[in-house]
């Protein structure tokens, strides 16, 4: 599995942007950079997912640096139900049991 | 629909005691899974089924039994239970292999004294 390094916490003011990087030097060529959060008492969820190109969707987006070394995920407008835990998890797009959580990014909003 | 459910909310049992996590799907997803989370840490897989009567080991299975009669149930069960337990379990479900399709349940505290 490739290591991922994560800040452990960052704040963001409501209605701001945030930017939440991820390192994943030893990411092999078939890895897909996926993105998960953990709302508090909950479960986590889904985010976003990609292999090289930049991606978007109704809940972020997700730049992947050229040599797939890193990548950041962007909350274009965080809101107070944005803070959570978020995973960045290098793994490949299938195999039930390759989906492997690190300790994550807390995010703080302050309204 | 409810989406994945889980039973109960919170327990605390003895040490040496037994007892059964239940885990219930409606999307009628093939792939389901039982995780564990620490305090502070992030999730460690311990079993998961690939479809009805198909059940194998993750990354942390000592201490734990599956089984998986049908689409819809997946229960842990936890035999002679012990501090190192104590722990925040997690179902989830997939349709399919696609690691961005994982469904949570809200979790199962649970504390062994």
């Amino acid at each position: 599995d490739a290591k991922t390094t994560q800040p452990n916490s960052m704040e963001s003011n409501e209605e701001e942007p945030v930017h939440l990087p991820c390192n994943h030097s030893t990411i092999s060529g078939t890895d897909y950079i996926h993105w998960y959060r953990q709302l508090p008492s909950q479960g986590p969820e889904y985010v976003i997912h990609g292999l090289t190109s930049n991606v978007n969707n109704r809940m972020a987006s997700l730049a992947i640096a050229e040599d797939r070394k890193s990548s950041t995920l962007i909350l274009h407008r965080a809101t107070l139900r944005d803070a959570a835990v978020y995973y960045c998890i290098p793994t490949l797009q299938t195999g039930a049991n390759n989906l492997f959580f690190g300790t994550g990014t807390r995010l703080t909003v302050i309204p | 629909n409810a989406g994945v459910t889980q039973t109960p909310k919170f327990r605390i049992l003895k040490i040496g005691q037994s007892m059964t996590l239940q885990c219930t799907q409606d999307m009628n997803h093939n792939y389901m899974y039982w995780y564990r989370q620490d305090p502070g840490m992030g999730l460690k897989l311990i079993y998961y089924s690939v479809g009805a009567g198909i059940t194998d080991k993750g990354e942390v299975p000592n201490g734990y039994n599956v089984s998986r009669s049908t689409t819809e149930d997946f229960p842990l069960r936890l035999e002679l239970a012990a501090p190192s337990q104590t722990s925040v379990y997690f179902c989830a479900s997939s349709y399919s292999r696609l690691l961005y399709e994982q469904y949570f349940g809200p979790g199962t505290r649970l504390t062994v004294t």
